[in-house]
């Protein structure tokens, strides 16, 4: 069993649904990360987060430390948030410290 | 030029050539990051690199060996890879090693044949 799974693996969405993505992680972490992968490769990174909520624009991350569990959340989805998202942790023991873990990635399709 | 580039972009290579990943970062971080991305699977890191010292070798094969000349490029030199070698190779830093945000190359598609 993988220490960082997301659920669901895919998601179909029509355009300005409102979309949740979640991770959940076994391990202590000192920080989660969620990433954004477009077809191509390139990662960019949404948001990094150690408590509570953050906000970007249409995007929201939550953490619940105590349940060690996060969420994304897309408001008006729109086709162009079409790609694979991706939560990541920083473990907080041991010699790989600071290494990130990586769930396998949600792949997210919008239609208009 | 900005942020953290990667090259080539595609690579096919039989199994006895040698050929090497290249990865440049414009930011000023001290650490760097191989990691290899398989169909299906997590992520996987590699090796990483903090103030051109090799602290991590996450059990890779010979194969795959790494070379950090400063603190702004980081190489990835292959000989003798297998099919399975074929992934998505990327490349990622970040200020410090420890929990920060890391910033990713666009990485390379490798395919051994």
């Amino acid at each position: 069993k993988n220490e960082v799974e997301q659920s669901p693996q895919n998601l179909t969405a029509q355009e300005g649904e409102f979309i949740t993505i979640n991770c959940s992680y076994s391990v202590g972490i000192s920080a989660l990360h969620w990433l954004q992968q477009h077809p191509g490769g390139g990662i960019v990174s949404l948001f990094m987060l150690s408590s509570g909520k953050k906000k970007h624009g249409r995007l929201i991350a939550t953490i619940n430390i105590q349940e060690k569990h996060s969420s994304l959340h897309i408001t008006a989805s729109h086709p162009r948030d079409s790609a694979v998202y991706i939560c990541a942790v920083h473990m907080n023991y041991g010699g790989s410290q600071g290494n990130l873990i990586f769930g396998k990635g949600t792949k997210l399709s919008v239609k208009p | 030029e900005t942020g953290v580039t990667q090259t080539p972009r595609h690579l096919v290579m039989g199994m006895t050539n040698k050929k090497s990943l290249k990865c440049e970062q414009h930011l000023g971080h001290n650490a760097m990051y191989w990691y290899k991305q398989s169909a299906k699977k997590p992520l996987e890191l590699m090796f990483v690199y903090s103030l051109e010292e090799r602290v991590e070798n996450n059990s890779v094969p010979s194969r795959f060996s790494p070379e950090c000349p400063n603190s702004s490029h980081l190489f990835l030199h292959l000989h003798t890879l297998q099919p399975e070698d074929s992934a998505l190779y990327l490349c990622a830093s970040s200020p410090d090693r420890g929990a920060y945000e890391q910033y990713f190359g666009p990485g390379t598609r490798l395919t051994v044949t």
